[in-house]
Order: structure tokens, then C-alpha cells, then sequence
């Protein structure tokens, strides 16, 4: 089946510093998502890509979707103590009515 | 105020014994899903629904059972065949549809299952 590994599992940082997360799919996506889960909480859809190759920014967050349609990445700069939290992406064949397949996720620790 | 809702947010059974978790949306949407949390692990499918008196399983679907009677409602029951099934909960929706540019998920709370 449909895989979605996502690097590093964790990753500790001082405020200020930038972050990146990396997320790649077995097999070719539909669109892919990225979802933001802060501690205790539940995951909030942050935005969706769906174009080869296409660039969104959020303030200081920018999400690319890669040519081949199999990866994508989250980088945010400056990192702020708001931005801790679990970030997951998720990807989307097309097959299945909106069936997700998320990867594991990277938690992110921003020391003060 | 739209949303999704489940309940309740702690809940504690015995081994062996069958419970239900409740998961309810006023958002209209068509598709509905739950997912189960472990630490250390992303979200993994248990059943999914694309409409009413419709739902498919996912990829860990054993020991687990669902119910789509209604749109707004989607019960997970978690039966006792469940081996391991101490977890956190999510209960999701999206408007639906193949090929829906908007299929982004919402999210209710969550429910933290404990069996003893």
C-alpha cells in the first residue's frame, strides 16, 4: 500500500532558528497536505498543494510540492515558541474520495 | 457555531468489554473518518465514510466497527477483538466527493481511550 515517510521524527530548536521537515510518498500524489497539531490538541488542516512543483507561503512558513509529485517539504524561518507542535503532512492519491495517508510526523521543540 | 464534535473526552473500559465513541459534525459534510493516534505515529485509518449508509475500511480496520445512519453521525464501537486498544482518537470530516478541489480535514478533539 501507499506510503508517507516523513524526516526527522523530532527536532529541537533555539527561537530564531529556521526548521524543515521533509515528507516522501511511495507513490505519486494527487495533492498533498499539511496539518499542524499543537500538544493535547487535535490536527488543523494548514494548507493543501496540488501542482507540480508549487511554492505557498504562509508568513514564515513555505511548503513545496516536488516536480515528481512524490514529495514535499515545510520550512519555517525564525522560528517563533508558537510554531511548537507536531507537523504532519498528508498525501492524497485521487483514488479514494479524499482518503489521506499521513506520515508520521515531526515534533517540533523551540527553546525560549 | 459549526464543527465537529466527540465525546467524551476521556473515557475508561474494562478489557473485554465492547465501547462506543460518538463523533458528530454540522459542517454538511459528505465524508467522515476516524483515525487512531500512538505516540510516535501518524495518523492511522480505521473506517471511512463517503455518504450516508456507506463507509469503507482503512488500513487497520480489525477489531474495530462503524455505523453511518445518519451524515451528521459517525460512531466508532471498539470491540473487544481489538487487541492493543489503548489510543487517542480522531474523528474527521471533509465536504467529499472524488476530484473535490476542497477535501481539507476537520478534526474534532478526540477521544483518549484507556483500557484496563
Amino acid at each position: 500500500g501507499q506510503q508517507v515517510m516523513q524526516i526527522p521524527q523530532y527536532q529541537h530548536v533555539q527561537e530564531g532558528e529556521d526548521f524543515t521537515t521533509y515528507c516522501n510518498s511511495s507513490t505519486t500524489l494527487s495533492n498533498i497536505q499539511w496539518y499542524k497539531q499543537r500538544p493535547g490538541g487535535h490536527p488543523v488542516f494548514l494548507i493543501q498543494l496540488v501542482k507540480s512543483g508549487e511554492v505557498k507561503k504562509q508568513k514564515r512558513l513555505t511548503f513545496q510540492f516536488g516536480e515528481a509529485k512524490k514529495n514535499s517539504s515545510l520550512h519555517i524561518t525564525a522560528t517563533q515558541t508558537t510554531d511548537v507542535g507536531t507537523y504532519f503532512c498528508a498525501g492524497d492519491r485521487g483514488t479514494s474520495y479524499g482518503k489521506l495517508t499521513f506520515g508520521q510526523g515531526t515534533i517540533l521543540t523551540v527553546h525560549p | 457555531d459549526g464543527g465537529i464534535t466527540q465525546s467524551p473526552k476521556y473515557l475508561f473500559r474494562k478489557e473485554g468489554q465492547n465501547v462506543t465513541l460518538s463523533c458528530e459534525q454540522n459542517l454538511n459534510h459528505d465524508a467522515m473518518y476516524w483515525y487512531r493516534q500512538d505516540p510516535g505515529q501518524g495518523l492511522r485509518l480505521i473506517y471511512y465514510s463517503q455518504i450516508v449508509n456507506d463507509f469503507q475500511k482503512g488500513d487497520i480496520a480489525e477489531g474495530y466497527s462503524v455505523s453511518r445512519e445518519k451524515k451528521e453521525s459517525f460512531p466508532l464501537t471498539v470491540t473487544s477483538a481489538q487487541k492493543n486498544p489503548t489510543a487517542f482518537y480522531l474523528c474527521a470530516s471533509s465536504i467529499g466527493g472524488q476530484g473535490s478541489s476542497y477535501n481539507e480535514q476537520f478534526f474534532g478533539p478526540g477521544t483518549r481511550l484507556t483500557v484496563l
